[in-house]
């Protein structure tokens, strides 16, 4: 069974960083592009980073550019997203998931930008 | 990187189908076989419905079919049941590998 499992949300303060994780179980995760999504409270799904079977390809949306890099290390079958430089409106659940066509996702981890 | 148009809102009854809408561009959804369609009901993680347009993933019921026209694509569900009442998202690859999401459409079924 394909399972991701993020961790690493929590409460920070504006200017803050965070680290979020993402391990994948139930397949071969070098195999797959892998992908951060986040939904902020009560509104609509924002793609946010992808990232290529062996890390040589990361893309961005332009609103985090310079602030976060999504990484990943495939002998542990994870993948990151170090957020730097965190805003209000970076508050959103982060999700993780598989593949060029987002086949499987993670329940998420709600990372909340606040004072 | 605009997001992909999409009805805020639509409605069926019970067994009726309907069809939802997204509208992109050249450099989006009528550019890229990348198209895919999301269910998210509340609380939730979003689930592949569709992907690559027409494709169904398994598992996922025959009523729920994929087609593009264009710069549209359309997500249509057919004998609407209940539990198909959620909220529904498109996407598309754009340029550079990037992906962009609709705004969402949220489905009731009467």
């Amino acid at each position: 069974e394909v399972q991701l499992v993020e961790s690493g949300g929590g409460l920070v303060q504006p200017g803050g960083s965070l680290r979020l994780s993402c391990v994948g179980s139930g397949f071969i995760f070098s195999n797959y592009w892998m992908s951060w999504v986040r939904q902020a409270p009560g509104e609509g799904l924002e793609w946010v980073a992808n990232i290529k079977q062996d890390g040589s390809e990361r893309n961005y949306v332009d609103s985090v550019k310079g602030r976060f890099t999504i990484s990943r290390d495939n002998d542990k079958n994870s993948l990151y997203l170090q957020m730097n430089s965190l805003r209000a409106d970076d508050t959103a659940v982060y999700f993780c998931a598989r593949g060029r066509t987002l086949g499987y996702w993670g329940q998420g981890a709600l990372v909340t930008v606040s004072t | 990187q605009s997001a992909l148009t999409q009805p805020a809102s639509v409605s069926g009854s019970l067994g009726q189908s309907i069809t939802i809408s997204c509208t992109g561009t050249s450099s989006d959804v009528g550019g890229y076989n990348y198209v895919s369609w999301f269910q998210q009901h509340p609380g939730k993680a979003p689930k592949l419905m569709i992907y690559e347009v027409t494709n169904r993933p398994s598992g996922i019921s025959t009523r729920f079919s994929g087609s593009r026209s264009g710069n549209t694509a359309s997500l249509t569900i057919s004998g609407l049941q209940a539990e198909d009442e959620a909220d529904y998202y498109c996407s598309s690859y754009t340029t550079g590998i990037r992906v962009v999401f609709g705004g969402g459409t949220k489905l009731t079924v009467l």
